[in-house]
């Protein structure tokens, strides 16, 4: 499988739940991101992960906690979510060579809904 | 801070023909990058064209081409010979050089009408 995929596809949970996102890149880079896109707003970058290491925690509250074991996989753990956190949760990857960054690439997102 | 505005919820174009998406964005950098990426009805964003701000000829790809006005801080996309598989919602992104963080616009919707 190549570039970026995302698991699952669409989730629904209730506020009391617990669960995961999980995202994987195929592309060799090494820096990896968590999106949040709701309707009619630009996406917000929630988090960012550069060589396993958290560089950006875009004031995300803590019911989600994001983990990254290696450089290829992300994940986005939920705990106690509101509706409003329903949205298209997406990941991206990059490459980040010397100061500069390239083009990131996005995998397919995950539909999240809470009740 | 880096702000993109996309004034266009919404455009449409007859298949065939030409249509343009405006873009526009504020910053104080000199080095940067502008990005239109495409997002179909199945959700996958897709890389449509990049842009260096240090460049001054516009990027082209295919039928997809960029009007970058450095100066008046514009980045508009080009669609030629609009085909029904254009039709997504488009967004503008900016990235500072050296910075991973993108900054992306709200988006405009690209109806093609048959």
């Amino acid at each position: 499988e190549t570039g970026v995929t995302q698991t699952p596809r669409h989730l629904v949970m209730g506020m009391t739940n617990k669960k995961s996102l999980k995202c994987e890149q195929h592309l060799g880079h090494n820096a990896m991101y968590w999106y949040k896109q709701s309707a009619k707003k630009p996406l917000e970058l929630m988090f960012v992960y550069n060589f396993k290491e958290q560089t950006e925690n875009n004031s995300v509250p803590s019911r989600f906690s994001p983990e990254c074991p290696n450089s290829s996989h992300l994940f986005l753990h939920l705990h106690t979510l509101q509706p409003e956190d329903s949205a298209l949760y997406l990941c991206a990857s990059s490459l980040i060579w010397l100061a500069s960054t390239d083009t990131q690439y996005f995998g397919p997102g995950t539909r999240l809904t809470v009740l | 801070a880096q702000t993109v505005t996309q004034s266009q919820p919404e455009m449409s174009v007859q298949e065939a023909e030409t249509v343009t998406l405006s873009c526009t964005y504020d910053t104080s950098e000199s080095d940067y990058y502008l990005f239109w990426y495409k997002q179909p009805p199945s959700r996958q964003m897709i890389l449509v064209i990049r842009q260096e701000a240090y460049k001054q000829q516009n990027a082209t790809e295919n039928r997809f081409s960029v009007n970058f006005q450095k100066a008046a801080k514009s980045f508009s996309l080009k669609i030629s010979d609009s085909q029904l598989g254009d039709a997504a919602m488009y967004f503008c992104a900016y990235r500072t050089f050296g910075n991973e963080k993108l900054t992306f616009g709200t988006g405009t919707r690209l109806t093609i009408i048959p």
